[in-house]
Formats: C-alpha cells, structure tokens, sequence
C-alpha cells in the first residue's frame, strides 16, 4: 500500500520566513509533485521531479523551490513566505514509464502566511 | 501546454439519480485521462482511470467514456449514493518532457441529497 507523507497537516509563518514542507514516499516512485490547491482553481502544479537531484517546474514555480536529495524525499521551500502563499499544499509520487501513471497525494499541509 | 476545462462546477442530485461530470482537454497528444474523488478533508484519491486506446471503461456504479475526436471525456456515477458526496476532479497527461505529470480540471462539486 502506498505511502505519501507530509511534514506537518497544519503550518502558520509569518511573512517573509523561510518555508520549508517536507514531501516522503515509501513506495520508490521515481516521480514526485507538489501542488497547491486553491478553493475553485483546482490543483495546480508548482514544481516536479523525475528523479534525484532533478525537477522541473509546473504553472506556478514563482516564489518557490524545491530539493530531491533522495529518491524518497522532495521538499518544497518557500524563500520569503507571503500572504498569497497561503493555500492547501498537496504532494503526490508515481510511478515513471511512457506517459503518465496514476499519482498518489500526501494528506496536504495547509498552511497559513500572516 | 495542456489544458483542461471542466463542467459544471457545481452538481446537486437526488440520492438514486445518475451525475455526469464533463471534462475538455486541449493536447491531442495526451492519451492518459484519471479522476480523482476528493472526500472534505481528505487527500485526492484515484477511482477510475482510461488510456486513450479504449473509449470506455467501467468500474461498478462509476463508469468513464472517452472520445479522442472531440478530445472530450466524462465520469459517470449511477445510483448515486450520499457517500458519492464529494469534489471531483478530472485530469489529462502532458505531452513530450511534460509526459510524466498531469493537469487537472478546477473539480465539480457533487451534493447527493438523501
């Protein structure tokens, strides 16, 4: 059965701080996501990573960064927290292959910037 | 890049009556088409998938019709139950170097009334 977790459910910064939410999967996927996820925009895509040390971004990278040191593991950092951070973020892994395979989501950290 | 549009945002029924969610996508190239059920408070979970070499599957009360030409595809749930109650979202593969992740439609909010 696989396992996404996230670092923490619930996270209140204050602006300007740095943000880091920590992303680990037990099923050695070798694609990782991270999306946030906003009343009424759906899920929108920050950044991803195909395998260690890799990524590339997705619609919405501004502000962000992200860090794929192990396989497991994939972070995602927020240099310089603002109120606009503030949303559901999701994280989610697959499988890689050809094309795209079904993606498995953490439970989301929802964080709050003040 | 691909995008996806989906109708309505918003869908009440009876409890017993059938719902259909439609969704759109852009990238003829996309051949992998997932939905994902997401329960209030909880994480995006898969529950029927189609690749683009069928134009139909089905899955107990849930079923997914696809149609390449249109580029269109749709989730239908028969006998709705209130546990059915939820955000539905639909999503299509990228394409090329984006092949591995998904975009996602804004979800349909779906209320089973009893």
């Amino acid at each position: 059965d696989v396992k996404v977790t996230q670092s923490s459910r619930y996270l209140v910064k204050r602006t300007g701080e740095k943000v880091f939410l920590e992303c680990v999967q037990d099923m050695d996927h070798e694609n990782m996501f991270w999306y946030r996820q906003d009343p009424g925009l759906g899920l929108r895509l920050i950044y991803f990573s195909y395998d260690v040390k890799m990524k590339e971004k997705g619609d919405i990278p501004e502000g962000y960064s992200v860090s794929r040191e192990k396989k497991e593991r994939f972070s995602l950092i927020l240099e310089s927290a603002s109120t606009n951070q503030t949303s559901m973020y999701l994280c989610a892994s697959s499988l890689t292959g050809t094309g795209a395979y079904e993606q498995y989501f953490g439970p989301g950290t929802r964080l709050t910037v003040t | 890049g691909e995008n996806v549009e989906q109708h309505p945002s918003t869908l009440s029924v009876q409890e017993g009556d059938s719902a259909v969610i439609k969704c759109t996508y852009s990238d003829s190239a996309s051949n992998y088409f997932p939905w994902y059920k997401q329960e209030l408070g909880k994480r995006p979970q898969l529950i029927i998938d189609i690749r683009s070499n069928v134009g139909e599957k089905k899955d107990q009360r849930i079923a997914v019709t696809l149609n390449k030409t249109a580029k269109h595809f749709s989730l239908h749930i028969t006998e709705t139950q209130p546990e059915d109650s939820a955000v539905y979202f639909c999503a299509a593969e990228g394409s090329g170097a984006g092949s591995y992740q998904l975009t996602f439609g804004k979800g349909t909010k779906l209320s089973v009334i009893p």
